[in-house]
């Protein structure tokens, strides 16, 4: 079964960091580019980032270029959202996503939630 | 960035209804849509890509159409466990782009 897994979300001051992980399972995960897309909270969908399959080519949103990180361990099975100098609105859901071709974002793991609060 | 407005943002049905959910791209996207739906608590599953091909395993009582601008979601026939949030995507350009959702309940 294809499966992702989200960890490392929590509450954070704002001006502060937090690594966010995605387990990947039942796949070559090596094989296939991967998203993050986040939803605040009783809101919409709102695409992150984009990393190639080999970690070449990486795209950002706007809202969070120079301040988000995203790679990848293909030894590891994993996708990671490295997230500094973090603002009250990037408090939400994050969700990795397989792109299984061309921004088919397919599965979605489950979801971590990121509260940026003082 | 390539704005993605739906229509209705909301509507209830009663099972059995036909459900029809607009989706407009700010500029032409040609095919490059999708449509996901999103129960609640629940991460998004992706039901129809390129604007008309339905996702394996997917009833077929959904459907999708349209290209340019202009796209259509159809549920032909309304049910019970279809209550969700349902959310267009356009991939043409990027930022990759999500319409705001229309949230389906039953009447």
């Amino acid at each position: 079964e294809v499966q992702l897994v989200e960890s490392g979300g929590g509450l954070v001051q704002p001006g502060g960091s937090l690594r966010l992980s995605c387990a990947a399972s039942g796949f070559t995960f090596s094989s296939y580019s991967m998203n993050w897309v986040r939803q605040a909270p009783g809101k919409g969908l709102e695409w992150v980032s984009y990393i190639s399959s080999s970690s070449s080519t990486i795209y950002y949103a706007d809202s969070v270029k120079g301040r988000f990180t995203i790679s990848r361990d293909n030894a590891k099975n994993s996708l990671y959202l490295q997230m500094n100098s973090l603002r009250a609105e990037d408090t939400a859901v994050y969700y990795c996503a397989r792109d299984r071709q061309t921004y088919e974002f397919d599965p979605w793991g489950q979801g971590t939630l990121v509260t940026v609060s003082s | 960035d390539i704005q993605m407005t739906q229509s209705p943002s909301s509507l209830s049905a009663s099972v059995g209804d036909r459900v029809t959910i607009t989706c407009q791209a700010s500029q032409d996207i040609s095919n490059y849509l999708n449509w996901y739906q999103q129960k609640p608590g629940k991460a998004p599953k992706l039901l129809i890509y390129d604007a008309s091909n339905l996702e394996t395993g997917v009833p077929s009582r959904f459907s999708g159409s349209g290209s340019g601008t202009d796209f259509t979601f159809t549920i032909s026939s309304l049910q019970p466990e279809d209550i969700a949030t349902y959310y267009c995507q356009q991939y043409d350009n990027l930022p990759i782009t999500f319409g705001p959702g229309t949230k389906v309940d039953i009447k």
